[in-house]
């Protein structure tokens, strides 16, 4: 089945130690977004790639970093996570930039800060 | 900015009850709009979605109507089921705004008891 991958499922990391989510798809849609999500809350959106093309969301901290070194794969890097990053991390795709076309969301990364 | 509002939760029904949970929203631009599901432990899942003024969304028994003159998008069920509990999420992307994602409302907690 086509689907949102992300890996790995649940994420611990140390105060300040880099650390980098993974997410890939099978549905080759060309739009991909990272959101990261706080207990009881919406998903905030941190950036998306249409393509190649990289969006930033005017506040995300500059701690988060993304790559998408080719149309099936992007990576979420946290430079030095704080224990205020601890949180869900939601990939989504979805075939093009109008909304019209829904978002496929993975299952999520949930990542611990100690 | 644009935005979406939905009614406090956490919202708790007997099974068969008659759901409603509310959401509006501001926009700059025409909207489409969409009702997300998240289920424990998962990521977020389309449940269904309207386009344009008037149209009816509906997926597994739910149900909501794009009301532009009350910039409204409220989600019914007629006899929820157990297996409904989950949180929902409104939500909005604006093409009046220029490719703009999504924007999610905070989120309501259904819990359906038997």
């Amino acid at each position: 089945d086509a689907m949102v991958i992300q890996n790995p499922r649940y994420q611990v990391t140390q105060f300040g130690k880099p650390v980098t989510l993974s997410c890939s798809q099978t549905l080759n849609h060309n739009v991909m977004y990272w959101y990261q999500q706080k207990s009881s809350q919406a998903p905030k959106l941190l950036f998306h790639y249409y393509d190649k093309d990289f969006n930033n969301e005017a506040d995300t901290p500059d701690n988060f970093q993304s790559r998408r070194p080719n149309t099936s794969f992007c990576f979420l890097d946290i430079r030095s996570p704080g224990l205020g990053d601890a949180a869900m991390y939601l990939c989504a795709t979805s075939r093009d930039r109008d909304m019209a076309y829904e978002q496929y969301f993975g299952p999520g990364t949930r990542l611990t800060v100690t | 900015g644009d935005s979406v509002t939905q009614m406090e939760g956490p919202v708790t029904l007997s099974e068969e009850a008659f759901l409603t949970i509310n959401c509006t929203y501001t926009a700059t631009g025409y909207p489409s709009l969409f009702w997300y599901v998240q289920y424990p432990g998962e990521g977020l899942q389309l449940l269904l979605k309207a386009t344009k003024a008037d149209d009816k969304g509906s997926n597994k028994g739910f149900e909501a109507t794009y009301r532009k003159e009350t910039t409204s998008f409220h989600l019914e069920k007629g006899s929820v089921q157990v297996s409904d509990s989950a949180v929902y999420f409104c939500a909005l992307s604006d093409r009046g705004s220029g490719n703009t994602p999504l924007v999610f409302g905070k989120g309501t907690r259904l819990s359906v008891i038997a």
